[in-house]
């Protein structure tokens, strides 16, 4: 099993660019999420699918879209990139079991916005 | 106030030594706690679950308070591979949905020099 992967693993926008992070896993979880960490704030939720055709809100979603067509895929969009954007995105996944809320990291994307 | 405190550190040991990390959550209402470890510039991974009996696996004693709303992991006998950045995290229901997410931190990096 490969886990949680992200593509890609570093990327340099200017201000205004738009693109999209992909995140894909192969363990049939059913819950994912998008955090981006930044030093001294922790991990914070951006947002999070509980499942296929599913996405909702995090603590900070505010210039971010999501999708996920399928169970494995997971998407991250920025459609027009701000300074304040540069940050590390983690993807994780987790299984729907009950009291299972282990969460499993991809490797992570490093984004700078110029 | 954060919902998950940590001292920053970095807590600088010698090899051998036993070091211990303490985290305070703010949510008393908080079921499941965990504590990642994060090694520089990679992804968090699950270290361990803390539970209320307190648990212990190889080196790496966890406790839990709920009283107080504290979470501790001791390590002993630190090994050169144990410097990283430890996270503390603790599951929250969201009001509006019922979700379970998690609550990370912002970590506590240790340094164990030979």
């Amino acid at each position: 099993n490969a886990g949680v992967t992200q593509t890609p693993k570093f990327r340099v926008l200017k201000t205004g660019q738009s693109m999209t992070l992909l995140c894909a896993q192969d363990m049939n979880h059913e819950y994912m999420y998008w955090y981006r960490q930044d030093p001294g704030m922790g991990l914070r939720l951006i947002h999070y699918s509980v499942g296929e055709g599913t996405t909702a809100k995090g603590e900070v979603p505010d210039g971010y879209n999501v999708s996920r067509l399928k169970k494995q895929n997971f998407l991250l969009g920025l459609e027009s990139a701000a300074p304040s954007q540069t940050s590390v995105y983690f993807c994780a996944s987790r299984s729907g079991r009950n009291f299972t809320y282990e969460q499993y990291f991809g490797p992570g994307t490093r984004l700078t916005v110029t | 106030r954060k919902e998950v405190e940590q001292d920053p550190g970095p807590f600088n040991v010698p090899e051998g030594a036993t070091v211990a990390f303490n985290c305070t959550y703010s949510n008393s209402a908080s079921q499941s706690f965990f504590w990642y470890r994060q090694d520089c510039r990679k992804e968090p991974k699950l270290l361990m679950s803390v539970y209320s009996s307190g648990n212990e696996d190889g080196r790496f004693t966890a406790q839990l308070n709920r009283a107080s709303q504290y979470i501790s992991l001791l390590i002993r006998d630190s090994k050169l591979s144990d410097s990283a950045t430890y996270l503390c995290v603790v599951n929250k229901r969201t009001s509006n949905t019922g979700f379970q997410k998690l609550v990370f931190g912002t970590g506590t990096r240790l340094l164990v020099s030979p």
